[in-house]
């Protein structure tokens, strides 16, 4: 079955950088875009960024464009978001998401989320 | 951006009654809108995607509709499972944006 396991949240200061990870398994992992999403303490979804399945056609939301860059390791089936310069504002639950097989653009599988706080 | 907009905000109902959600659009996103349902404490789950499509699993009682900038999904019958939260997202253009959602709750 379809697992995604997210790590690497934690607390860190305004300003610093955290990297959270996301392992897959159960399934092709190489033929499917992944995604970010993110949800702030009592509020809603907010999208963050998309990998594309080579790599080399990414997305991101205004929020986080020039701070966060997404990549992933297919041969480890693995994929990444690096996050700089943090911001109070970035303090959310981060979910690793499967892109459906229409194209991508739809979250078929979550994972179950990490925290990023990012408090001084 | 494409912003999207949901109402009600809150939608109170028994258990047995139909439940209209409403999404709109800031332009038009074509037929590229899908709906998520998040129960409390849970990840978000995939219902519909590309306007109508109920995704894997996903019971009939569900349903979506609409196109260019105004969009619906109906709950035929309220399931005690089916009172969340539920989020509207398209895909017609980068960056990618969610609605900000309507709690379904038990009157």
């Amino acid at each position: 079955q379809v697992q995604l396991v997210e790590s690497g949240g934690g607390v860190v200061q305004p300003g610093r950088a955290l990297r959270l990870s996301c392992a897959a398994s159960g399934f092709t992992f190489s033929s499917y875009a992944m995604h970010w999403v993110r949800q702030a303490p009592g509020k809603g979804l907010e999208w963050v960024a998309i990998v594309s399945i080579n790599g080399k056609d990414n997305h991101f939301a205004e929020s986080v464009k020039g701070r966060f860059t997404i990549y992933r390791e297919n041969f480890k089936n693995t994929f990444y978001l690096q996050m700089d310069n943090l911001r109070i504002e970035d303090t959310a639950v981060y979910y690793c998401v499967r892109g459906s097989d229409s194209g991508g653009y739809w979250g078929d599988y979550w994972g179950q989320g990490t925290l990023v706080t990012v408090s001084s | 951006e494409i912003v999207l907009t949901q109402s009600p905000a809150t939608l109170s109902l028994s258990p047995g009654e139909r439940a209209t959600l409403s999404c709109r659009a800031s332009q038009s996103v074509r037929n590229y809108l899908g709906w998520y349902q998040q129960v409390p404490g849970q990840a978000p789950r995939l219902l519909i995607y590309d306007t109508s499509n109920r995704a894997t699993g996903i019971p009939a009682r569900f349903s979506g509709s609409g196109s260019g900038t105004d969009f619906t999904l109906t709950i035929s019958s309220l399931e005690p499972e089916d009172f969340a939260v539920y989020y509207c997202q398209q895909r017609s253009a980068w960056p990618l944006t969610f609605g900000g959602g309507t709690k379904v709750e038990i009157k």
